[in-house]
């Protein structure tokens, strides 16, 4: 069974960072494209950031572009999300996706960490 | 960036009824889109990717359709399960998604 586990959300002052973690379980990591997406309190979704199997390359929209940083430990089979300069707007639900079908077709999910930027 | 314009906001219907669903991109996305189910309190499940391609395990009843820059999610006899919150999404170029579809029941 696929499983995504997300840890590290909380409550951060603006300005400052926050790291999250996704242990990724029940498939080969290092094959996957990996993502994250996000969901503002009671809106729609926002793709985040993305990157390939290697870990090589990375893509970000601009919104988070030179603030959020996506990497991966293939060893750990986990997914990283640094982020820096975190502003009220960042407040969201962080997934962590899985990329199977194509590079940016998200077909599993973890359950999410909650992140609150707020002084 | 590709908007996606999704339509309805919000829709109540009927068990056994058929719902669809709409979505518009701002731009041709050559069939790169896919849609997603999101229940209450849940993460986002994949239900169609390349516009009408049905993702594993996801109910014959939920079916995709469009090109171009219009896309349809069908959903035949509605299930009391099928309560959900449903969003499109474009992966012709980086990743956008539709505000989202409230689906209830009547």
């Amino acid at each position: 069974e696929v499983q995504l586990v997300e840890s590290g959300g909380g409550l951060v002052q603006p300005g400052r960072s926050l790291k999250l973690s996704c242990a990724a379980s029940g498939f080969t990591f290092s094959n996957y494209y990996m993502a994250w997406v996000r969901q503002a309190p009671k809106k729609g979704l926002e793709w985040v950031a993305t990157i390939s199997t290697s870990g090589s390359r990375t893509y970000y929209p601009d919104s988070v572009k030179g603030r959020f940083t996506i990497s991966r430990d293939n060893a750990k089979s986990s997914l990283y999300l640094q982020m820096n300069s975190l502003k009220s707007e960042d407040t969201a639900t962080y997934y962590c996706a899985r990329a199977g079908i194509r590079a940016y077709v998200m077909d599993a999910w973890g359950q999410g960490a909650s992140v609150t930027v707020s002084s | 960036d590709i908007q996606m314009t999704q339509s309805p906001a919000s829709l109540s219907a009927s068990l056994g009824e058929t719902v669809t669903i709409e979505c518009r991109a701002s731009e041709d996305i050559y069939s790169n889109l896919a849609w997603y189910q999101q229940k209450p309190g849940n993460s986002p499940q994949l239900l169609i990717y390349d516009a009408n391609s049905l993702a594993d395990g996801v109910p014959s009843r939920f079916s995709g359709s469009g090109s171009g820059t219009q896309y349809s999610l069908k959903i035949n006899s509605l299930q009391s399960e099928d309560v959900a919150s449903y969003f499109c999404q474009q992966y012709n170029n980086y990743p956008t998604f539709g505000a989202g579809t409230k689906l209830e029941l009547k």
